[in-house]
């Protein structure tokens, strides 16, 4: 069964400075696909970054990026830059691959705190 | 550019009674899900459906109720409230098939207590 992992259950980062937020997932499945989500406090989910199980390089989207270490099963999410409307909750989330077969199963997030 | 709508935003019902939570896209996807947040819980997938009249349970179905007669509606029901689906739900659309990237986009939740 698949399984997401978020260690950290709560970040406190100064304004300016790079968030490295971990995630780590559990599937016997070869092909997956890797999704983080930003929540703020107004409670909708924002879709970040996108990340396949056979993507040669790590994704990057603006300040975002994905550290996919594959071997160790990791995707860890990189913020650059904080800005304060970076505080939110994050969620890190899977999809194993195969038709039909579009379930998201997620972490249980950390909540980011940027400090000005 | 609606996306995904869902209504009410808030509700509150007391035990045993009944209600239905709306969703609707215009996107012309063909997967559609309900997820339920629980505070230290993340998301948890109640329903889905990968297409019109094509429905299947996720992991929390008990309790609920889905049909998905048109692809722009996937409508939750709740059939006898209880304080346990006092909750915050979200529905989801995607287009549907075989790769994993297919982008799954929320509509802004609806937070529901049963008293």
């Amino acid at each position: 069964a698949q399984k997401i992992t978020q260690t950290q259950p709560g970040m406190f980062v100064q304004e300016k400075e790079a968030v490295t937020l971990d995630c780590t997932y559990d599937t016997s499945d070869p092909s997956y696909g890797l999704f983080w989500y930003k929540q703020p406090s107004s409670g909708e989910m924002i879709f970040l970054i996108y990340q396949g199980s056979y993507d040669q390089q790590n994704a990057t989207e603006g300040r975002y990026s994905l550290n996919f270490q594959k071997a160790r099963k990791s995707a860890n999410l990189v913020i650059s830059a904080s800005q304060l409307g970076d505080s939110a909750m994050y969620f890190c989330a899977m999809r194993e691959e195969g038709f039909g077969n579009e379930k998201l199963t997620f972490g249980t997030g950390t909540r980011l705190t940027i400090i000005p | 550019n609606a996306g995904v709508t869902q209504t009410p935003k808030f509700q509150v019902l007391k035990t045993g009674q009944s209600m239905t939570l709306q969703c609707a896209q215009d996107m012309n996807h063909e997967y559609m899900s309900w997820y339920r947040q629980d505070p230290g819980m993340g998301l948890r997938l109640i329903h889905y459906s990968v297409g019109a009249g094509i429905t299947d349970q996720g992991e929390v179905p008990n309790g609920y109720n889905v049909s998905r007669s048109t692809t722009e509606d996937f409508p939750l029901r709740l059939l006898s409230a209880a304080p346990s689906q006092t909750s915050v739900y979200f529905c989801a659309s995607s287009y549907s098939g075989q790769l994993a990237k297919n982008i799954q986009y929320f509509g802004a939740g609806t937070r529901l207590s049963v008293l």
